[in-house]
């Protein structure tokens, strides 16, 4: 059983440019989330998608958007890219519609470096 | 906002207990206790959760006390493998994001 997974392992991008990252969440799991995390803090929530759709957004400007695609697995873009957004960005999926199912399990992470 | 106040940092010898504690003063009564922990550049693994009762599984031991109000994560014999940071979360079981504080830093020692 494949847990999450997520690509690209490290993506280096310049100010102002779009990027993409994608997620596949654990099998049996609905819901995918999104965190950002800066070095020496803890993950910081940005999204939640479930049934292809944001269900819960967290304090995060527009730039950063999400698609949920129908076999539940995810991207975030982030436009405009500042240097401030060099972070590692984690996934994690959980079952919403499974209540036995609901913790969230994270991916590896991808590093994203803005230059 | 993180509702959890953990130690920035702890040590422990390798084949002894740790026990991290954790403070939730502010827990609400449908809030869970979770822990997780992230070795360096990893994504956050999962440890164990608990509502009121003192929970256990192969990872760990969760002790809640009786208000509630705070918790202590027990690794019965910490290996090396144990370094990490972990962090304690509070959160409606049901759908919510996890909000992180700056966890705890253990570091075995050998």
């Amino acid at each position: 059983d494949a847990g999450v997974t997520q690509s690209p392992t490290h993506l280096i991008k310049t100010r102002g440019q779009q990027v993409t990252l994608r997620c596949s969440p654990k099998s049996g799991h609905d819901t995918v989330s999104w965190y950002q995390q800066a070095l020496g803090q803890g993950p910081q929530f940005i999204f939640q998608y479930y049934e292809e759709e944001e269900r819960q957004r967290g304090n995060f400007p527009d730039r950063f958007s999400g698609h949920q695609f129908p076999n539940y697995s995810s991207e975030l873009n982030v436009n405009a890219l500042l240097l401030g957004d060099s972070a590692l960005y984690l996934c994690a999926s959980s079952s919403v519609s499974d209540r036995r199912r609901d913790t969230q399990y994270f991916g590896p992470g991808t590093r994203l470096t803005v230059l | 906002d993180a509702k959890t106040t953990q130690p920035p940092s702890m040590d422990c010898a390798e084949g002894r207990a740790a026990n991290l504690p954790c403070n939730h003063s502010t827990i609400s009564g449908n809030e869970y206790v979770y822990w997780y922990r992230q070795i360096h550049s990893q994504g956050p693994q999962y440890i164990i959760h608990g509502l009121k009762n003192n929970e256990t599984n192969e990872m760990a031991s969760l002790i809640i006390t009786e208000d509630r109000k705070s918790s202590t994560l027990i690794l019965p014999h910490a290996t090396l493998r144990d370094t990490a940071v972990y962090y304690c979360i509070v959160r409606v079981e049901y759908g919510n994001q996890f909000y992180f504080g700056t966890g705890t830093s253990l570091t075995v020692i050998p």
